[in-house]
């Protein structure tokens, strides 16, 4: 059974320094990774999906995945204070299969 | 173009009363599904449907929880009987094809409380 842990639990970051959240999970052979954001009172906003080993980026938002190690992570670049939000990290083979993390809090201070 | 809408957004309830949420896809979208998120938790999946078809509804609570999609467009989870531990945000998510490699696009949720 697939496990996703997310780190840190809630993250605080000066506006316009980088945040880097991290993902780890249980079944390397997974091939379809996503990073979502969910602002209160809206639904999750898909960031960026990566498949294969290595980076993705789309905008300000960058995936980094490494299979072997069991990790990917999340870097935001020049974050604002409207990028403050909970970061749920997304792992399966197939879109039904989904297993979630718990989520980071990431807090941009002004 | 339209997301994905559900309403209401929020319900408040007694222990054993029923409520229903509905959810209007993206338009063309095949494939639809179900989440319970309770709070700071990722999202559960309750059940999801291919057009009007039920294909995955093994986590569902089948003795109070009931979900339908008759024309494959919009769809409907019903609660009969709630109770307080089903206090959470019901999301409600779809998708092109659901293909292993196709984006969840998911409506705002409703948010229910039971008392």
């Amino acid at each position: 059974q697939q496990k996703v842990q997310q780190s840190p639990e809630s993250l605080t970051v000066s506006e316009g320094a980088m945040a880097s959240l991290n993902c780890t999970f249980s079944d390397g052979t997974s091939n379809n990774f996503r990073w979502y954001r969910q602002h209160s009172a809206k639904g999750l906003e898909v960031l960026v999906s990566i498949f294969s080993d290595g980076e993705k980026e789309e905008g300000r938002f960058t995936a980094h995945l490494n299979r072997a190690n069991l990790h990917v992570s999340l870097h935001i670049r020049e974050p604002q204070p409207s990028d403050s939000a909970v970061y749920l990290c997304a792992v399966s083979m197939s879109n039904y299969q989904l297993i979630w993390g718990s989520g980071t809090k990431l807090i941009i201070k002004p | 173009e339209a997301g994905v809408t559900q309403s209401p957004r929020y319900a408040v309830l007694q222990e054993g009363q029923a409520v229903s949420f509905w959810c209007d896809p993206i338009s063309g979208h095949d494939t639809l599904y179900w989440y319970q998120q309770p709070r700071d938790q990722g999202p559960q999946l309750l059940v999801y449907f291919r057009d009007e078809a039920v294909i995955d509804n093994s986590q569902l609570p089948s003795d109070r929880f009931s979900a339908v999609r008759p024309k494959g467009t919009n769809s409907t989870l019903k609660i009969q009987s709630a109770k307080q531990g089903d206090t959470a945000t019901y999301l409600c998510a779809s998708s092109f094809d659901g293909g292993s490699q196709n984006t969840l696009y998911f409506g705002a949720g409703t948010r229910l409380s039971v008392l």
